[in-house]
């Protein structure tokens, strides 16, 4: 079983819709959880993160962490065109000298205008 | 701020040659990774450096070697290019610090990427 799980798409929505992304992990020592989007021939930034589990909101996107189901979420409120790129959820152990993330493969999200 | 700056943008090299790749960042931090991206493989880590003077395998490392160069530069050579090295490889920086309740985050900031081409 891979570390950390994510359904690679495509998904494809109209403009103003809900998406949700979703990512399952197997290592319980995941402490830091992320989400990174990716334009078309761009490098990846940190969209948001979340420590432990919870929620947590930022103008139309809001990040959930379930631990207990080892389960993390995004999801985007009146999707928009610009909003088109691949979502990519990473997270990290805590504690120590460990800097390395563990990435999913990513999910392409279109949204039609 | 540049943030994490990387050259070249494209290479084309033919199987054999040698080539390194530059990425530098003047964000004052003090990590600096190299990833590669892959069709349906995701980011995968090359090697990293926690702090200037250190470097550490990541997941991938065969075929390529690192150099810490300073606190700003971290480069990425492959001494004899195989077309399984065709990719997309991304640099990224960080710094750790502490944000309240949300502990201690380490959140990594990439460059705009270099596609290389082996034939």
């Amino acid at each position: 079983q891979k570390e950390v799980e994510q359904d690679p798409g495509p998904l494809s929505v109209p403009e103003g819709a809900i998406v949700s992304l979703n990512c399952t992990y197997s290592n319980s020592a995941f402490q830091y959880f992320m989400w990174y989007r990716q334009y078309s021939r761009k490098g990846p930034e940190l969209l948001m993160y979340t420590y432990s589990s919870g929620n947590k909101e930022d103008g139309r996107f809001t990040a959930q962490v379930d631990k207990s189901s080892k389960y993390i979420s995004l999801f985007i409120r009146d999707s928009q065109p610009s909003d088109s790129a691949t979502y990519l959820c990473a997270m990290k152990r805590s504690g120590g000298s460990n800097y390395k993330l563990t990435f999913g493969k990513g999910t392409l999200l279109t949204v039609n205008p | 701020n540049a943030g994490v700056t990387q050259t070249p943008k494209f290479q084309v090299l033919k199987t054999g040659q040698s080539m390194t790749l530059q990425c530098a960042q003047d964000m004052n931090h003090n990590s600096m990774y190299w990833y590669r991206q892959d069709p349906g493989m995701g980011l995968r880590l090359i090697y990293y450096s926690a702090s200037e003077g250190t470097t550490d395998k990541g997941e991938v490392p065969n075929g390529y070697n690192v150099s810490r160069l300073n606190k700003r530069e971290f480069s990425l050579r492959l001494e004899s290019a195989a077309p399984s090295q065709t990719s997309v490889y991304f640099c990224a920086s960080s710094a750790i610090y502490f944000a309240g309740t949300s502990g201690r985050l380490d959140t990594q900031y990439f460059g705009p990427g270099t596609r290389l081409t082996v034939l």
